[in-house]
């Protein structure tokens, strides 16, 4: 079965820490996609970054990295610096390609408090 | 251009009443998806539109959920009978292409309904 798990719900920082939000999934599809999603406290779910299960490279955008590790069935998020505006609830999600309708399986999310 | 748009923004409704929420995908945008967030169940996949055909209608909650879409464009989702666990807030998000899962999902700012 398809599921994905953020361990930590909640999470504080201070402003210039560096943090990581954990994302562990499940799926018994070779092909899929993992994603993760920012939302604020305006509510609106924005994208943040999209990867394929073919494709292990880590990413860095900015302040923003991921690490996507398969065998460990893990996409980790990394801000860096952390600022008061990355206040927020962020949900780890997972496509599969195949069998499904390409519905998102989102985790729990995890709430990022960053404190000035 | 014009991101996923939704209506009406809040809702507040009474117990047994219908309601209709609205969702204006992204111009050009062939996948339809609506998602319910409340507290207790985090974020959940409702229903999927390629065009105007929702090829699954399973993960509706009940009978009293309803979704259409016209035109390959708008889509609404229908409540009958509304009952105060229908309290959530609904979002709705399109991609681009025809094969689920193989495309990012932009997400609308959602309709928060309450019900009395």
């Amino acid at each position: 079965a398809q599921k994905v798990t953020q361990a930590q719900t909640e999470i504080s920082v201070v402003e210039k820490e560096d943090v990581t939000l954990d994302c562990v999934y499940e799926t018994r599809d070779t092909t899929y996609y993992l994603f993760w999603y920012k939302q604020p406290p305006s509510g609106e779910l924005v994208f943040l970054i999209r990867r394929n299960s073919f494709d292990e490279q880590n990413e860095i955008s900015g302040r923003y990295s991921w690490n996507f590790q398969k065998s460990t069935s893990s996409f980790n998020f990394t801000i860096t610096a952390s600022q008061v505006v990355d206040s927020a609830v962020y949900f780890c999600a997972l496509s599969e390609a195949t069998g499904s309708q390409g519905n998102l399986i989102f985790g729990k999310g995890t709430k990022l408090s960053v404190k000035p | 251009g014009a991101g996923v748009s939704q209506s009406p923004s809040n809702k507040v409704t009474e117990k047994g009443k219908d309601v209709e929420l609205r969702c204006d995908p992204i111009s050009g945008h062939t996948a339809l998806y609506w998602y319910r967030q409340s507290l207790g169940q985090g974020l959940e996949f409702l229903i999927y539109f390629q065009g105007n055909s929702a090829p699954d209608k399973s993960g509706l909650p009940s009978d009293r959920f309803s979704a259409e879409r016209t035109g390959g464009s708008v889509s609404t989702l229908t409540i009958q009978r509304t009952q105060q666990e229908d309290s959530a807030v609904y979002l709705c998000a399109s991609s681009l292409r025809s094969r689920p899962g193989t495309d990012t999902q932009y997400f609308g700012p959602g309709t928060r309904l309450t019900v009395l």
